[in-house]
């Protein structure tokens, strides 16, 4: 079956440590998307990479890092020094087009103890 | 500036009762508006894409409308199992990046 996979689907972290939140997809999609959701907030993007070994960044990338050095892979790192970490991540993939219609990832939820 | 809204916040129906979801947006260009379905604790579900004003697309008994300015998701004779947060999202032509609305939460009652 083809999709996108997240991992772990549930995550706790103590404060100042660094976590890494992966992203597996194998629809052979050039495009894969970070958002991070929060309760009545809309998804907001973090990063996004349109071809491997390229990426750039979204509205809130401050505290977050990511790589993509293989088109299946998009690992998004949360670090200490994101302020606000506790949210719902979310991993999409797409082909880019004329619209792109993105697909998402089951998610991660991340909880700062 | 909210650039997608959505509205209502929350829509509260009795099984069979049909009703509609809003989107507005003010983007220049619109490269794609796209409708999702979420779950809770669970990612998107992807249900349409409208390229211009006009298109409608439909499944099972969901129909999406666009215009210049807004979406409609038309949900007909509503089941228990339509219950889910709706997501609007639109692409502008300048970027490709999409913007998301805050959802409306359908509720929908045996």
């Amino acid at each position: 079956d083809g999709g996108i996979t997240q991992s772990p689907k549930y995550l706790f972290r103590k404060e100042g440590q660094n976590v890494t939140l992966s992203c597996e997809q194998n629809l052979n999609h050039d495009a894969m998307y970070w958002y991070r959701q929060d309760p009545g907030q809309g998804l907001r993007l973090i990063y996004y990479s349109q071809i491997v070994n390229d990426f750039q960044k979204g509205d809130i990338a401050e505290g977050y890092s990511v790589s993509r050095e293989k088109k299946e892979s998009f690992p998004l790192t949360v670090t200490s020094a994101q302020k606000n970490p506790t949210a719902f991540y979310l991993c999409a993939s797409s082909i880019p087009g004329t619209a792109d219609t993105q697909y998402f990832g089951p998610g991660t939820r991340l909880t700062v103890l | 500036e909210d650039q997608v809204t959505q509205s209502p916040e929350a829509l509260r129906l009795q099984e069979g009762e049909s009703s509609s979801l809003n989107c507005s947006y003010t983007v220049s260009g619109l490269r794609g508006l796209f409708w999702y379905r979420q779950d809770p604790g669970k990612g998107p579900e992807f249900l349409f894409t409208l390229y211009s004003a006009g298109e409608e697309k439909e499944k099972e008994r969901l129909k999406a409308t666009l215009t210049k300015k807004e979406s409609f998701l038309h949900i007909t004779a509503p089941k228990p199992e339509d219950s889910a947060t709706y997501l609007c999202a639109v692409q502008e032509g300048s970027q490709g990046n999409l913007i998301f609305g805050k959802g409306t939460k359908l509720s929908v009652k045996p």
